[in-house]
């Protein structure tokens, strides 16, 4: 059974930093790009960043740039997300996400962060 | 960046009824779009992808076309349990930008 559990999430302050991990297990995971989602209360999804199966490629939505780190141990089959310069509108319910063709076909169960004073 | 829009953001229909959600790209992606459905309090599940190919398990009553541009979501049989919020995604080339999401309801 393909299972994806994420791990990490919790409350910071602005400014401060959280490494958020996902566990998978069930499927090969270094075949498979991975992501991360995230969705703020009450709002839509927004992609935040993924990496390619080898963990050589990267990528980031804009609004992340440069604060957010995504890397990958395919010994571990774990994805993680390296938080810093936190902001407050980065509190959401952080998914990590499963590649298959490009679409996201298997997704955890979320880990929340919230960033307050 | 390319958008995606989403129409129209809440629907409200009656059981039985043929329901159409759209999606627009504000560039082309050829086919390179996917739909998701979040139920309430749930963790979002693919349902098409490649803009019309079912994702193994969904219900037939749901079917996709479209390509370039324009995309649309139909369930030719609404039923109570597909109450949800269902997203388009563009996943052509990063960002994989997702749609603002429409909201569906039972009348």
């Amino acid at each position: 059974e393909v299972q994806l559990l994420e791990s990490g999430g919790g409350l910071v302050q602005p400014g401060g930093s959280l490494r958020l991990s996902c566990a998978a297990s069930g499927f090969t995971f270094s075949s498979h790009a991975m992501n991360w989602v995230r969705q703020a209360p009450g709002k839509g999804l927004e992609w935040v960043s993924g990496i390619s199966g080898s963990g050589g490629s990267t990528r980031y939505a804009d609004s992340v740039q440069g604060r957010l780190t995504i890397s990958r141990d395919n010994f571990k089959n774990t994805v993680y997300l390296q938080m810093n310069r936190l902001r407050v509108e980065d509190t959401a319910i952080y998914y990590c996400a499963k590649g298959t063709g490009g679409a996201f076909d298997m997704w955890g169960q979320g880990t929340m962060v919230t960033v307050s004073s | 960046d390319i958008q995606m829009t989403q129409s129209p953001s809440f629907l409200s229909a009656s059981v039985g009824d043929r329901v159409t959600i759209t999606c627009r790209a504000s560039q082309g992606i050829n086919n390179y779009l996917a739909w998701y459905q979040q139920k309430p309090g749930k963790v979002p599940k693919l349902l098409m992808y490649a803009a019309s190919t079912l994702q193994s398990g969904v219900p037939s009553r749901f079917s996709g076309s479209g390509s370039g541009t324009d995309f649309t979501l139909t369930i030719s049989s609404l039923q109570p349990e597909d109450v949800a919020t269902y997203y388009c995604q563009k996943y052509d080339s990063a960002p994989y930008t997702f749609g603002q999401g429409t909201k569906l309801e039972i009348k």
